[in-house]
C-alpha cells in the first residue's frame, strides 16, 4: 500500500462548482498536510498547509484533515476555469511524501 | 525577487549516457530538495541538501547523485542512464530543511525535461 493516496481524475466540472479533491494516507506519524497546484509545465506551488486535524480557509480553498480516518480534502468554491491544474496533497514525516496529483478541469 | 532557477529546461540523452542538472535557489535560501516527476510514480523526492550536505535521501540507486555548493547552487547527476529515467527533475528551495513545522514555504522550478532515448 502507497503511503499517500490520491485519485489521478481527470476530474471536469462546470464553472462555479463546489470541487472535493481528496487523498488518503497510511502513516499516523504524519502530522503536517500540505495542497500544491500544479499548472502544465510548471513546478508545483504551495496552496495551503495544515498541522494535524481541523479545517483552514484561505478565499475560495478550504483544507480539512480528519486524522482519525487519515483522510485529508480540498475545497475549492465557486470554481474557475483558472483553477484548472493538477492538485497535490503532500505529508510530511522526515521528508515530503506527495500523492500522484488529481488532474482538474474547470469548464466554462 | 528571482524565483528557483534550473537548466536546462529541456535535455534528450540516450542510453548509457550522464547527465547532470543545475538549480539555482533562491537568494537567501540553503535548502535545496530534488524530485522526479513521472506520470506513473508521481512526485518522488530524490534528496536534500542543506549548507552543502546532504541531509535525507529517497529510494532510489546510486545512479542518482547530487552535491551543494557554497552559494548553495546544488547540481545532481544521473549516471549511466536508463529509459526509466525519463522524467521531469524538479528542484526546490527554502530557507530550512522540512520547513513546513515553522511555516516557511518551498518554493519549486520550473523543472528540467529529461527524455533518455
Amino acid at each position: 500500500q502507497k503511503e499517500v493516496e490520491q485519485d489521478p481524475g481527470p476530474l471536469s466540472v462546470p464553472e462555479g462548482a463546489i470541487v472535493s479533491l481528496n487523498c488518503t494516507y497510511s502513516n499516523s506519524a504524519f502530522q503536517y498536510f500540505m495542497w500544491y497546484r500544479q499548472y502544465s509545465r510548471k513546478g508545483p506551488e504551495l496552496l495551503m498547509y495544515t498541522y494535524s486535524s481541523g479545517n483552514k480557509e484561505d478565499g475560495r480553498f478550504t483544507a480539512q484533515v480528519d486524522k482519525s480516518s487519515k483522510y485529508i480534502s480540498l475545497f475549492i468554491r465557486d470554481s474557475q476555469p483558472s483553477d484548472s491544474a493538477t492538485y497535490l496533497c503532500a505529508m510530511l514525516d522526515d521528508k515530503i511524501i506527495f500523492g500522484k496529483g488529481t488532474r482538474l478541469h474547470i469548464l466554462p | 525577487k528571482a524565483g528557483v532557477t534550473q537548466t536546462p529546461r529541456y535535455l534528450i540523452k540516450t542510453r548509457g549516457q550522464q547527465v547532470t542538472l543545475s538549480c539555482s535557489p533562491i537568494s537567501g535560501h540553503r535548502s535545496v530538495s530534488w524530485y522526479q516527476q513521472t506520470p506513473g510514480q508521481g512526485l518522488q523526492f530524490l534528496f536534500e541538501y542543506f549548507s552543502e550536505t546532504q541531509r535525507n535521501k529517497g529510494n532510489f540507486p546510486g545512479r542518482f547523485s547530487g552535491r551543494q555548493f557554497s552559494n548553495s547552487r546544488s547540481e545532481m547527476n544521473v549516471s549511466t542512464l536508463e529509459l526509466g529515467d525519463s522524467a521531469l527533475y524538479l528542484c526546490a528551495s527554502s530557507l530550512i530543511p522540512n520547513p513546513g513545522p515553522l511555516g516557511d514555504t518551498q518554493y519549486f522550478g520550473p523543472g528540467t525535461r529529461l527524455t533518455v532515448l
